[in-house]
């Protein structure tokens, strides 16, 4: 357990559906990343926060994908209208300053 | 697309022989990182190694960076069972973002 949660574990959904992950970092870290991994393949960076700011996105996310980190502790990501290939897991990440990244056990999403 | 190169994608050893996995990467970094993950799993940090470093070690894990030849390895020691898993590198460009690599497949044989 590295200390940083994420919730659900694991998401089942239909083509089309919305949903929402959370992320819970380590405390006292002022960033946090989101990453996708598809099978056979490492993560891929999406966005990062530090503190409550969006510093970066990846050309990797459309328009669909939208994340927050409203009081600079957790952050959701949301994909709307999802896609057979958005399925992936999504990790999170968290970190003080630039040092080591601390990875979340990642949401498994699976899209019908 | 991705930053790092890990060479061989996939190893299998006997128990008790040493594992090197090598990471190629093609810009200046501010660091490189290098995690495991089980099958399925989140990933677990292992060691981070910075750009003014040449080598570090934890435990038996043993890592080298080469900042001429944009390179890395993982030399794992004396290797268990229980380090069956995916091996990646992943370097820091700016601002803590991470590119990995595709992986090593390290299969360790009882």
């Amino acid at each position: 357990d590295t200390g940083v949660s994420q919730d659900p574990r694991h998401k089942i959904t239909k083509r089309g559906q919305n949903v929402t992950f959370r992320c819970d970092p380590i405390s006292e870290h002022n960033r946090l990343y989101w990453y996708r991994q598809t099978l056979g393949q490492g993560p891929e960076f999406l966005t990062y926060f530090q503190n409550e700011a969006q510093l970066e996105k990846s050309r990797l996310l459309s328009d669909r994908f939208s994340a927050e980190r409203p009081k600079g502790s957790f952050s959701t990501l949301e994909i709307q209208r999802t896609e057979q290939g958005d399925s992936a897991m999504y990790l999170c990440a968290s970190s003080f300053w630039g040092d080591t990244q601390y990875f979340g056990p990642g949401t498994r999403l699976t899209v019908l | 697309s991705q930053q790092g190169e890990e060479d061989p994608q996939a190893l299998s050893i006997q128990e008790g022989e040493n594992a090197t996995m090598n990471c190629s990467y093609k810009t200046s970094i501010n660091n490189l990182q290098w995690y495991r993950q089980n099958s399925g799993r989140g990933l677990v940090h292992l060691i981070l190694i910075r750009s003014n470093e040449r080598e570090k070690h934890s435990g038996r894990l043993r890592v080298t960076l080469d900042t001429s030849k944009k390179s890395s390895s993982l030399l794992i020691t004396a290797s268990r069972a229980a380090d069956t898993a995916s091996y990646f590198c992943a370097t820091d460009l700016s601002a803590g973002k991470l590119i990995f690599g595709q992986g090593t497949e390290l299969s360790v044989k009882p």
